[in-house]
């Protein structure tokens, strides 16, 4: 089925390890997001990339980095994880284009302890 | 800045009542407005999407307002199912940026 697949679906890590979440999407979509949701506080934006070759910040991209390492894939990268930085992150993909809404994967639950 | 807030936090009814969810947003220069459903551990799905230069989309039992220049849209929920027990987001998307604004949700819960 078309759509955002993101891997793995859960994951636990201990405090300072390192890890990279992985999103594909097969729509052919140019705009491609990454959100985590907490308790409380809805879904926040944590970076997006417009395009292949380009990302941008998002609202909380502090202990993040990215990669669009082509047009079909956006990976999320946690250098050292913080417990901070449990919770589930969803993967998302646009057409860019006027009337085109917005497609999430199924999300990745993670545990920092 | 952009906020958006949905009012009721949790709602329960019976099956079978027409219900509806609102969201409101601070900044009416928006670009679309999109209502999404999460189901517990599960990811979003897209329901309905709506442009800044609609006033309604419908998908079956589904319909969804906007009224940009009070920043308000609606849900509407007829004849409402067990089936439909989730959490429903609303989102809006700025007109000058590439982001998705998120309300905090609505928890409906339908009971035979």
């Amino acid at each position: 089925n078309a759509g955002v697949t993101q891997t793995p679906k859960f994951q636990v890590l201990k405090t300072g390890q390192s890890m990279t979440l992985q999103c594909a999407q097969d729509m052919n979509h140019n705009s491609m997001y990454w959100y985590r949701q907490d308790p409380g506080m809805g879904l926040r934006l944590i970076y997006y990339s417009a395009s292949e070759g380009t990302t941008d910040k998002g609202e909380v991209p502090n202990g993040y980095n990215v990669s669009r390492l082509n047009k079909r894939e956006f990976s999320l990268r946690l250098e050292s994880a913080a417990p901070s930085q449990t919770s589930v992150y969803f993967c998302a993909s646009r057409k860019d284009r006027a009337n085109y809404g917005y497609t999430f994967g199924s999300g990745t639950r993670l545990t920092v302890v | 800045k952009q906020e958006v807030t949905q009012i009721p936090a949790a709602l329960s009814v019976p099956e079978g009542e027409n219900l509806v969810l609102n969201c409101s947003f601070t900044d009416s220069a928006i670009y679309n407005l999109q209502w999404f459903r999460q189901d517990p551990g599960k990811g979003l799905t897209s329901l309905l999407l709506i442009q800044s230069s609609q006033r309604e989309q419908t998908s079956g039992r589904l319909n969804a307002s906007l009224d940009k220049s009070s920043g308000r849209s609606t849900l509407y929920i007829a004849a409402s199912q067990p089936g439909d027990s989730a959490t429903y987001l609303c989102a809006v998307k700025q007109g000058n940026t590439d982001k998705l604004i998120f309300g905090t949700g609505t928890r409906l819960q339908v009971f035979p």
